[in-house]
Order: C-alpha cells, then structure tokens, then sequence
C-alpha cells in the first residue's frame, strides 16, 4: 500500500523569503504521479504543481517548484517570494498511474504554512 | 459550471438521522471523486465515478454511506443513521479524464456536524 508522509504539521516564513515543504513517500510502482495541493481557509483544494515520475525534470509553475527525487522518494515543495495569500495547508499526494488506477488520490497529513509580513 | 459546487456548505443533524449531501461537477467532467477530511483520520477517499457507475467505492467506511450519480452529472452521497464520527468535512471533486491524472478540481465541501 502507498503512503505520504509530510514530517512538518507546521511551518512559518517571512513574506519575500522561500520556504520548502517536505513530503517523503512509499511505493512500490514505478510510474505514478504528485501532486501538491494547497487549502486555504474557504476549505476549497487547489492543485499547486503536478509531476509525472517518468520525467526526470523538475516542474514548476511560477513561484512554485519541486524537488523530485525518485530514488529517495522525496518530493519537496519550494516557495519562493512568499506572500501572504499563500498562507494556507498544503498537502502532498500520490496516485498510481492511470490504467492500474481510478485516480485515487494518497494524501499525506498536511503542513500548515503561515507567511508573516 | 464555472466550479465544482457543493451543497449545503454546513450541515447540523442529529444523531442517527440521514443526511444527504449533493456534488455539481463542473460540466463536462466525466469523473467525479468524495473525500472526508476529518482531524484523526486526514483526507480518504471515499468513492469514485466514472460517469454514472461507481468503479471503485472501497474506501466507503461502512453500509451506512452509499452514493450514486445521474445522468454523469449530479452526485448524491448518503448517510444513514448519522453517528458522531461521521462529523467531518465532505470533499467532492471532478476531473475531465478519467483517471484524474491531471489533478482534480475540488469544491469547498460540506461540513457535516452530527450532534
């Protein structure tokens, strides 16, 4: 069975500065995908980054990358510049690849991120 | 529409009472997804929906919850008998493929409150 484990339950950062979020995880599949999503207050998840474990290059969306390291299972979240809208949880995710799944998502326990100004 | 809508956003009920509680999809969306974030438990999955069939419900806790889905759109997620652990937030989610490997768009759920 797969797992996620996020070891930070919390973290805090100035606003401007960068801060990574751990998530480590269990599998024994080869090709699947991470995801990061992001719940802010109003409860609604919002996919941050997404990353196919068959590239080998690390995503990133604007002011969001990862460090993707198969080898390790280690999938860390960098923030850079942060701002105070990005004060929310955050959950790390697994799922096993599409044609031996139904899209379940794995969801680690979460880290609650504040940015301070 | 332009989300996934959830209804009702809150939700207080009795103990042993049954609740239902309702998932728009965004139109289109051919799977569709129930999450219960709970504090103990974190974010389960429930069941999955691929269209109006339900290729996986094992992450339903017990024969209390069912759920069905009509015409590919609109899903109902049932509770009978409400107990005290069944206190959580409710997560619907869709996806327009169907395995969901894009990611999923979420709506802000349900709290449901059993007293």
């Amino acid at each position: 069975a797969q797992t996620v484990t996020q070891s930070q339950p919390e973290m805090s950062v100035q606003e401007a500065e960068t801060v990574t979020l751990s998530c480590t995880y269990d599998t024994s599949e080869n090709n699947y995908y991470l995801f990061w999503y992001k719940q802010p207050p109003s409860r609604q998840m919002i996919l941050v980054i997404r990353q196919e474990a068959y590239k080998q290059q690390n995503a990133t969306e604007n002011r969001f990358s990862v460090n993707f390291q198969k080898a390790a299972k280690s999938f860390s979240l960098k923030i850079s510049d942060s701002q105070l809208g990005d004060t929310a949880m955050y959950f790390c995710a697994f799922m096993k690849q599409l044609g031996s799944n139904t899209g379940k998502l794995i969801f680690g326990q979460g880290t609650t991120l504040q940015v301070k100004p | 529409g332009a989300g996934v809508s959830q209804s009702p956003s809150n939700k207080v009920t009795e103990k042993g009472k049954d609740v239902e509680l309702r998932c728009d999809p965004i139109s289109g969306h051919t799977a569709l997804y129930w999450y219960r974030q709970s504090l103990g438990q974190g974010l389960e999955f429930l069941i999955y929906f691929q269209g109006n069939s339900a290729p996986d419900k094992s992450g339903l806790p017990s024969d209390r919850f069912s759920a069905e889905r009509t015409g590919g759109s609109v899903s109902t997620l049932t509770i009978q008998r409400t107990q005290q652990e069944d206190s959580a937030v409710y997560l619907c989610a869709s996806s327009p493929t169907p395995g969901g490997d894009y990611g999923y768009t979420f709506g802000s759920g349900t709290r449901l409150t059993v007293v």
